[in-house]
């Protein structure tokens, strides 16, 4: 079956800290995502990786980072939190390859305070 | 003009009816059309795939592409107070780079009622 785990469900973050969103795929797959879900807003891509240390900004990338060191891995990074990034974060990653679905981890709800 | 428009609802119906669920996109290069669930607290859930026009069904789940009218569907039947989640469609372009990027709807919300 398909896993996508990331790090921590919940997680409470001051204005300005840098933060660390943790995401490890066990299906080898190619391609990761970092999403962000909003009420009315949908979810919105902010960075995808498509190979190790390769990455490709999404739509909303200001204010983010990501990491790929390994392939199952998949980090976000929040330069200096700031409280317009209180949001759900959703990792998936999918296989190489036209038109394969997204797989989804649970998410982390993050709060910058 | 959003890439793909789905009306949010929230949508409330008895146990045992048949929910239809809709989506339009506006770029006729949209190919790759996926419905996914999300139950309150958790991740995105793949539910149904398809890449042509017509039908596909999966149980009780029907997932219907018209690509003439750029209008995709999921139907439920029979449907059950389990159902009740958030139903996202999601479409991506044919060909380009192998991690094309999805395009989401913002989502139906879904209440059955026993």
């Amino acid at each position: 079956d398909v896993k996508v785990t990331q790090s921590s469900r919940y997680l409470v973050k001051r204005t300005g800290e840098k933060v660390f969103l943790e995401c490890v795929q066990d299906m080898d797959h190619e391609n990761m995502f970092w999403y962000r879900q909003d009420p009315g807003l949908g979810l919105r891509l902010i960075y995808f990786s498509y190979d190790v240390k390769m990455k490709e900004k999404g739509d909303i990338p200001e204010g983010y980072s990501v990491s790929r060191e390994k392939k199952e891995r998949f980090s976000l990074i929040l330069e200096s939190a700031s409280t317009n990034q209180t949001s759900m974060y959703l990792c998936a990653s999918s296989r190489a390859g036209g038109g394969q679905p997204q797989h989804f981890g649970d998410g982390t709800r993050l709060s910058i305070l | 003009q959003k890439e793909v428009e789905q009306d949010p609802g929230p949508l409330s119906v008895p146990e045992g009816a048949i929910v239809s669920l809709n989506c339009t996109y506006s770029n006729s290069a949209f190919q790759y059309f996926m419905w996914y669930r999300q139950y309150s607290r958790k991740g995105p859930e793949l539910l149904m795939y398809t890449y042509s026009s017509g039908n596909k069904e999966d149980g009780r789940f029907t997932a219907q592409v018209d690509k003439s009218s750029k209008y995709i569907s999921l139907f439920i039947r029979d449907s059950q107070p389990s159902d009740s989640a958030t139903y996202l469609c999601a479409i991506r372009f044919s060909g380009g780079t192998s991690y094309g990027k999805l395009t989401f709807g913002q989502g139906t919300i879904l209440t059955v009622h026993p």
